[in-house]
């Protein structure tokens, strides 16, 4: 079966520091990977999506970039975090094709500070 | 872009069945309408799925009528773990199924 790993659980950073969130799918080849980030407990904003390796298209301008170095593997960065980064960061995968649904990691709460 | 609406809250009382519906004027002619539930802290869960008619699952029903400019999630005999988000999405099917949520539907259940 399919499984999807996501971490950290909860994260704690200071302003202008680097950050790294990773993601990895489990039993599916050539997932679509989404990011997604929640603030203030509502309102999932889709930030990236993948649909293959080195394949990232950006949702909205911000101050976080992503990448998908294997089929499997979906990276959200950032070189200097600011305070209104803060939030619940979501990763998901789905399999190709418009009609299926997707699965949500964990989350990863990060607060800047 | 199938623009949803729903309404922000809903109350109900444990037992009771429960139905959220959701507007789509313009959805397009190849798109599904699927509905997730988010519990706090939690990523969303598929839950269903449909396009046209009824569809049901171990979980809930689907309604959709002929001009599919709205849909009805039926969820039957709530209980206090139902209390959730609930979301109304049309996958972009020109744009491999891509999500974009709104604000969905904050579900009570109240004992």
């Amino acid at each position: 079966s399919q499984t999807i790993h996501q971490w950290p659980a909860t994260l704690v950073q200071p302003v202008g520091s680097p950050l790294s969130l990773e993601c990895t799918v489990e039993g599916t080849s050539n997932p679509n990977l989404y990011w997604y980030r929640q603030a203030a407990g509502r309102g999932l904003q889709l930030l990236f999506y993948s649909v293959g390796i080195g394949q990232i298209s950006s949702e909205v301008p911000q101050n976080l970039s992503a990448s998908r170095p294997q089929d499997r593997q979906f990276i959200l960065s950032s070189k200097k975090l600011l305070l209104s980064d803060s939030g619940f960061y979501l990763c998901a995968w789905s399999a190709q094709g418009p009609n299926y649904g997707y699965t949500f990691g964990s989350g990863t709460r990060l607060t800047v500070v | 872009l199938a623009k949803t609406t729903q309404p922000i809250s809903m109350d109900s009382y444990e037992g009771q069945e429960v139905n959220i519906t959701c507007s789509h004027n313009n959805i397009a002619t190849n798109d599904y309408i699927t509905w997730y539930q988010q519990f706090p802290s939690q990523g969303p869960r598929f839950i269903i799925q449909g396009y046209k008619t009824k569809v049901t699952n171990e979980v809930a029903s689907l309604f959709i009528p002929a001009d599919r400019k709205s849909s009805t999630l039926s969820l039957p005999r709530v209980s206090l773990s139902d209390t959730a988000v609930y979301y109304c999405l049309a996958p972009i099917y020109n744009q491999g199924g891509k999500l974009i949520f709104g604000q969905g539907t904050e579900l009570s259940v109240k004992p």
